[in-house]
């Protein structure tokens, strides 16, 4: 099957700019999920979907970050004005509803602020 | 999700097997164990992941105690391409699948 797409896959801005990541899950799977990974840590969930609706979005930074997820299907991650401290890898993943199913991850998008 | 304690940082010689620990100590009766890895600059790549009984896929094995507060995961043959950060997570039952990354073990494979 087809992995998780996201693009771009690197991405320099300035800060206050604003950017955008796309996503598109494994066909099929219902639920999706952003993660931030700073240089040297682990993944860290930002929000979570189940189909276009969203399941947790409590580590969200909401004064600057957003998701969609039109039609259940891609979903974007916006950050808006994007600070230096947001240099990090953006994953997307995506998974079958419920416990007990892996996630598959994309590659991610490396962005960096200056 | 159930707290997870891994070594910063495992070696093992390439062609010999792999034993990574972890505990997880508070782990719930519903939370599965969940492995991960990461290579450089990939995405985390799924392993494996057990509830109670040890199980077995092409690429590891996963053995967990009775008592289900440790766990430790297997590479039969390491190879250099084994060398990444292993994540061990506990998750499941109420988090509705959300997996929470720790900071790993990094597994250095030696020629």
């Amino acid at each position: 099957e087809a992995g998780v797409a996201q693009s771009p896959r690197y991405k320099i801005i300035e800060k206050r700019q604003s950017v955008a990541f796309w996503c598109n899950p494994i066909s099929g799977h219902a639920t999706l999920y952003w993660y931030q990974q700073i240089l040297g840590q682990g993944p860290k969930l930002l929000i979570q979907f189940q189909n276009n609706g969203v399941v947790d979005d409590s580590q969200l930074p909401k004064d600057r970050f957003s998701a969609e997820r039109l039609k259940g299907v891609d979903s974007t991650l916006k950050i808006q004005p994007a600070k230096l401290e947001d240099s990090a890898v953006y994953l997307c993943a995506s998974s079958r509803p419920g416990a007990g199913y892996g996630y598959t991850f994309g590659s991610g998008t490396r962005l960096t602020v200056v | 999700d159930a707290k997870t304690t891994q070594p910063p940082s495992m070696d093992c010689a390439e062609g010999r097997a792999a034993n990574l620990p972890c505990n997880h100590s508070t782990i719930s009766g519903n939370e599965y164990v969940y492995w991960y890895r990461q290579i450089h600059s990939q995405g985390p790549q799924y392993i494996i992941h057990g509830l109670k009984n040890n199980e077995t896929n092409e690429m590891a094995s996963l053995i967990i105690t009775e008592d289900r507060k440790s766990s430790t995961l297997i590479l039969p043959h390491a190879t250099l391409r084994d060398t990444a950060v292993y994540y061990c997570i506990g998750a499941g039952g109420t988090s509705y699948g959300k997996l929470t990354f720790g900071q790993g073990t990094i597994l250095t494979v030696h020629p």
